[in-house]
Parts: structure tokens; C-alpha cells; sequence
């Protein structure tokens, strides 16, 4: 079976730009969450979708948001990107909506320059 | 809030030996606790968990954790290290009714031949 895929693997974009992050999940599970992992850090939660509904946010500021598809694939924008938002991006997908057992993506690596 | 600390930035263990990775949180009840692991250009990969029961929980690839309430910590071992052990660390908490998990800052670990 497939893990979860991410696209594109690499990303590079200039401040000011706007960005969509896309995450396919493991077959049959519901649940996609977003990390962002700030080299030398360790990932910080950005979201949780569960059945299309937002269930969880980190704090991140409003240029981040995120939805769900029908299909529980989901996709992560930033607008007006900064410098900081350099990072590796990863989202996690589970089962359902307690999310004891996560499973990550390999990430994608975007570059603000 | 709930936080994790994972005091030692960098670890070099020799092939063979036994290898212990530090993990404390801060949480008033008892928190889900993993370790995860991330090789270069990797997401993470789940090795092992902690709900409730049985303090030495077994993992995958040889490692274990015991959880000790009293200290707060959740140490990671393993009886003898491989060459492809070699990567980064996490320690992370989930706090239950808030479903994100906080991960610490990540424990490199370089094997010696």
C-alpha cells in the first residue's frame, strides 16, 4: 500500500508569493495534519482536517490556511510569503480524528528567498 | 502548555554500544508519548508509543522506552547501535483533547565506526 505522498518534493519561492502544498493520504484514513519543521527544529502543528472540518490549529498566523477534499486529500496555502516560512513542510494522516497513530509524508522542502 | 525537551543536541555513539536518547515533558496528566525518527530528506517514522499500561514499551527496529512518571521522562534505549541508526530523534507528546502532537527539538545521532 501506498504511505502518504506529498507534492511537489521541492519548492522555491520569492517573498510575497503564494504557495499550495498538496498531501495524499493513506487509503482509508480521514485525518490529515500539517507540521512545519524550521531546520534544526522539530515539526510544529500547523492543522487537523478530519471529514473536510478543520478539528485543530496551531499558531500560525492567517496566511496559512488549509482544506479537505471529498477524496481526504488536502491542501496546505501560505500567501505573502516571508523569509521565515522556509521550511519543510510535512503533513501526517491517520485513521480518524484521535490521532494516536500518525503517519508522515516525506515532506516538501519549500525555500523563500 | 504542554512542552518537551530533549536536552542533548548531539549524541555519537560507537557501533556496538548501547545508546540511551533523553526526553522530558511538561504535562499535568499522563500525556501519549512517541519517538519518531528522521533520516536526511525523511519524514518521520513512527518507532514507538506509550498510552498507558506497561512502563518499557518495545519498538520497532530494536529500540524500547520506559516511561517514568515520577521523573517525567520517556527515555529511549537501545541494547546496541547500527551504523543505519544514524539520524535524527524525536520525542513528542500528544495531549489528549488536543489533537496535535508537540515534538522536542530532535537528538542527532552519529554512529562511529
Amino acid at each position: 500500500d501506498a504511505g502518504v505522498t506529498q507534492s511537489p518534493t521541492h519548492l522555491i519561492k520569492t517573498r510575497g508569493q503564494q504557495v499550495t502544498l498538496r498531501c495524499s493520504p493513506i487509503s482509508g484514513h480521514k485525518s490529515v495534519s500539517w507540521y512545519q519543521q524550521v531546520l534544526g527544529q522539530g515539526p510544529q502543528f500547523i492543522f487537523q482536517y478530519y471529514e473536510k472540518e478543520e478539528r485543530g490549529r496551531g499558531n500560525f498566523p492567517d496566511r496559512f490556511s488549509a482544506r479537505q477534499f471529498p477524496n481526504y486529500s488536502s491542501e496546505l496555502n501560505v500567501n505573502a510569503l516571508l523569509l521565515g516560512d522556509s521550511a519543510l513542510y510535512l503533513c501526517a494522516s491517520s485513521s480518524n480524528a484521535v490521532i494516536h497513530e500518525q503517519y508522515f509524508g516525506p515532506g516538501t522542502r519549500l525555500t523563500v528567498t | 502548555a504542554q512542552s518537551v525537551t530533549q536536552p542533548d543536541i548531539h549524541i555519537t555513539v560507537s557501533e556496538g554500544a548501547s545508546l540511551e536518547l533523553r526526553c522530558n515533558y511538561s504535562y499535568g496528566a499522563t500525556p501519549y508519548l512517541f519517538w519518531y525518527v528522521q533520516s536526511p530528506g525523511q519524514g518521520l517514522q513512527l518507532l514507538l508509543k506509550y498510552f498507558s499500561g506497561d512502563t518499557l514499551v518495545q519498538g520497532i527496529k530494536g529500540f524500547e522506552a520506559e516511561f517514568k512518571r515520577s521523573q517525567s521522562s520517556f527515555n529511549l534505549r537501545k541494547p546496541s547501535v547500527h551504523w543505519s541508526d544514524a539520524a535524527e530523534y524525536f520525542c513528542a507528546v500528544e495531549n489528549t483533547g488536543f489533537q496535535k502532537l508537540v515534538f522536542g527539538t530532535g537528538t542527532r545521532l552519529l554512529v562511529s565506526p
